[in-house]
């Protein structure tokens, strides 16, 4: 079936540091890969995408790369604020079941202390 | 464009009595979907719909219904709340099927039930 598995936080970080949240992946056919970003008291919404393998979906000074070789898409930021302090999720969409869906990862909280 | 709106923001249920939460989305987008929010399980998919009066069952559909009388609005029914009904109630919509579409979420609605 299809699932997603994320690394578990949360990840507290100093500004400035760099950083990678771990994001892998079971899925039939090619998926369309996501990662979406939750600030506090908010709704969920969208960081960056790619659709299909080797694709770099990037937005805000975050990146990822699908990775079909090793069924990942980590997110990565060079350098990050205290204003990237979210949840960030990696999801999946993929047609299973009779329907487009998107499949979530558990969230990874992400702490950043000036 | 206010996007995908959620009335109420917040609500508490004593077991057993019932509610409505609305969804309205004004991108004129044809399907809906509704998600509860639970910590350390990602999103879950409770119901969906692929356009105007047509609904289907997701991941987690128990104890909810759900009606898409128009094409704007998705309503998440609780007939008789119980407290494993507590939770963060997202309600998303998308343009168009195909797995790369991103879903626009809406701000939440977080319901406790005591």
């Amino acid at each position: 079936g299809n699932s997603v598995t994320q690394m578990e936080g949360p990840v507290t970080l100093s500004e400035e540091a760099f950083l990678t949240i771990n994001c892998t992946y079971t899925a039939t056919g090619y998926p369309s890969l996501f990662w979406y970003v939750q600030y506090p008291g908010e709704g969920l919404q969208l960081l960056l995408k790619a659709t299909k393998a080797d694709d770099k979906g990037s937005n805000k000074g975050f990146e990822a790369t699908y990775r079909k070789e090793t069924t990942s898409f980590h997110l990565e930021k060079g350098s990050v604020q205290v204003s990237d302090s979210a949840v960030y999720f990696c999801a999946l969409g993929a047609f299973s079941g009779g329907y487009n869906k998107l499949i979530f990862g558990a969230g990874t909280r992400l702490a950043v202390h000036p | 464009n206010a996007g995908v709106t959620q009335t109420p923001k917040f609500r508490v249920l004593k077991t057993g009595q019932s509610m409505t939460l609305l969804c309205a989305q004004d991108m004129n987008h044809e399907y809906m979907y509704w998600y509860r929010q639970d910590p350390g399980m990602g999103l879950r998919l409770i119901h969906y719909s692929v356009g105007e009066g047509t609904t289907a069952k997701g991941e987690v559909p128990d104890g909810y219904n759900v009606s898409r009388l128009k094409k704007q609005n998705f309503l998440l029914g609780l007939e008789s709340a119980a407290p494993s009904q507590t939770s963060v109630y997202f309600c998303a919509s998308r343009l168009t099927s195909g797995s790369y579409n991103e879903q626009f979420f809406g701000p939440g609605t977080r319901l406790t039930v005591l």
